[in-house]
């Protein structure tokens, strides 16, 4: 498809379980960002990697959180030992150049965990 | 203070009425982005500008780069446009390379 891929589009686990949720962005974008939205909450930010590395990792909330990407395109965000407060809706987003430049972003659907 | 601030909050229009959100930010920026999503549904972006004025549709946003100021307009709004309206900023003056998201406006336009 032309647009940004997610999956799965949900995921429910158990605390304690890791996880990996994936992004196909879209082809030839260099840039992709991680975001994660608590219910009734605005947008968080998490990791952005411009090409396969990632200049800032600042929004990770915890070192059970990391993220890869290779190839330029497809990434990875793995959260270990999930806990409750990690349920939310994780959003990726790609464009084509970086935060400075003048490119849309195009959001993919998201992937729901739910931790229990 | 946060650096990108949008007002009003929350906005209750009448199908047909003109509708204004409005976002001020405090950081030096390239573009501004303006966003958004559909109740339990995906972040779609309507505009990313620069300077001066685009429009879609019924959409028109614009932005002053010396005041700091963005402003997303809805011409005969319509209840499909019942969504949060989000905007954003690069963090231009940071050492780090994100997008700054204002808290959003949930807009709910009624029949």
């Amino acid at each position: 498809g032309a647009g940004v891929s997610q999956s799965p589009s949900n995921k429910v686990t158990e605390k304690g379980k890791d996880v990996e949720l994936r992004c196909d962005p879209i082809s030839g974008h260099t840039a992709l960002y991680w975001y994660r939205q608590s219910l009734g909450q605005g947008l968080e930010f998490l990791i952005y990697f411009q090409g396969n590395s990632a200049p800032d990792k600042s929004g990770l909330p915890s070192d059970r959180f990391s993220a890869e990407r290779t190839g330029g395109s497809v990434s990875t965000l793995t959260i270990q030992r999930t806990q409750q407060e990690d349920s939310a809706v994780y959003l990726c987003a790609s464009s084509l150049d970086g935060p400075w430049g003048n490119s849309p972003l195009h959001f993919g659907n998201g992937t729901r965990l739910t931790v229990t | 203070k946060n650096e990108v601030e949008q007002s009003p909050q929350n906005l209750t229009a009448q199908e047909g009425e003109f509708i204004t959100i409005n976002c001020s930010y405090s950081v030096g920026i390239s573009a501004l982005h303006w966003l958004q999503q559909h109740p339990g549904g995906g972040i779609v972006s309507l505009f990313m500008l620069s300077s001066g004025k685009k429009k879609h549709g019924r959409l028109i946003a614009t932005i002053n780069i010396q005041e700091k100021h963005s402003s997303l307009h809805i011409t005969a709004s319509h209840p499909r446009d019942s969504a949060v309206y989000i905007c954003a900023v690069p963090n231009y003056g940071g050492a780090t390379n994100k997008l700054i998201f204002g808290t959003g406006t949930l807009l709910a336009v009624q029949p």
